[in-house]
C-alpha cells in the first residue's frame, strides 16, 4: 500500500515568511510524528499526535512552530516568521496506535527540505 | 530527557568484513531500541529493533545486542556488502509515549 507522503518535497522561502508543510500518513495509522533533521545529524523529535490531539509537543523549539491534525489523518506543520536556522529536512512518521508496552514501528515519509534564505 | 550517543560517526570496512556500531542512552526508563538505515536523500527505514526484555536479536546478517545495566546497545552487520553503505541511526523510546530520541548517526562505507 501507499507509504507516508509529504508535500512539498522542497520549499525555499525568505527569512520572515510563513510556511506550511503537509504530511499524509499511512491509512489507519492513528499516531503521527514530526521530526527535524539537520545536515549530518539524527532526526530530532518535534511533536506527536494520537488521533487529532497533540499528545506530546515538547520538541517544538519555540512558539513560531505549530502543528495541527484536525481530522486525525493529514497533518500540517506551520512555521511563522521563518529564520535561517529553521533550514532542515522535516520528516513525518506514522504508526499504529500506541498502547502501553507495545511499540509499533514508525514509518517515515521522504521529508520536506526547507531552505530559508 | 533522553540522550543517545552513537559511535563511531564514520566507519569504513572491506566488503565481507563485519561492522559494529555502538550506542549509549541515559534514561533507564527507555524500553525500545530501533535501528534505522538512511540512504542518501532517502527516508529512514527500520532494519531491526529490540525491546528491553531480550538481550539479543538476529535477522539474517544483522544483529542487535542490548545491555540494560550498562545502558548500551550495538548493531552488528556481518558479511558486509556494498549495498550496506548508508547512514545508520540508533534510537531509544521511553516507556511512556512512543517518541524516538536518535543518535547522531554512523556513516558506513563498504569498499568492494
Amino acid at each position: 500500500g501507499a507509504g507516508v507522503s509529504q508535500t512539498p518535497s522542497n520549499k525555499v522561502t525568505e527569512k520572515g515568511k510563513y510556511v506550511e508543510l503537509r504530511c499524509d500518513p499511512i491509512s489507519g495509522h492513528t499516531a503521527l510524528y514530526w521530526y527535524r533533521q539537520s545536515l549530518g545529524q539524527g532526526p530530532e523529535f518535534l511533536i506527536y499526535f494520537q488521533g487529532t490531539g497533540a499528545a506530546d509537543d515538547s520538541g517544538l523549539p519555540n512558539d513560531r512552530f505549530f502543528a495541527v491534525r484536525p481530522e486525525g489523518s493529514v497533518s500540517t506543520l506551520k512555521i511563522q516568521r521563518t529564520e535561517r536556522g529553521d533550514s532542515a529536512v522535516y520528516l513525518c512518521a506514522s504508526s499504529l496506535t500506541w498502547t502501553s508496552g507495545v511499540y509499533n514501528e514508525q514509518f517515515f515519509g521522504p521529508g520536506t527540505r526547507l531552505t530559508v534564505l | 530527557g533522553e540522550n543517545v550517543e552513537q559511535h563511531p560517526s564514520t566507519l569504513s570496512v572491506q566488503e565481507g568484513d563485519s561492522a559494529v556500531i555502538k550506542c549509549t542512552y541515559s534514561d533507564s526508563a527507555s524500553n525500545y531500541f530501533p535501528w534505522y538505515k538512511q540512504e542518501l536523500g532517502k527516508r529512514p527505514q527500520l532494519i531491526i529493533d529490540i525491546r528491553s526484555n531480550v538481550g539479543e536479536k538476529k535477522d539474517q546478517r544483522i544483529a542487535v545486542t542490548l545491555n540494560k545495566t550498562a545502558k548500551h546497545f550495538s548493531l552488528h552487520i556481518t558479511e558486509t556488502q556494498p549495498e550496506d553503505s548508508a547512514v545508520y541511526f540508533c534510537a531509544a523510546s521511553p516507556a511512556a509515549g512512543n517518541k524516538l530520541t536518535f543518535g547522531g548517526g554512523t556513516r558506513v562505507l563498504v569498499k568492494p
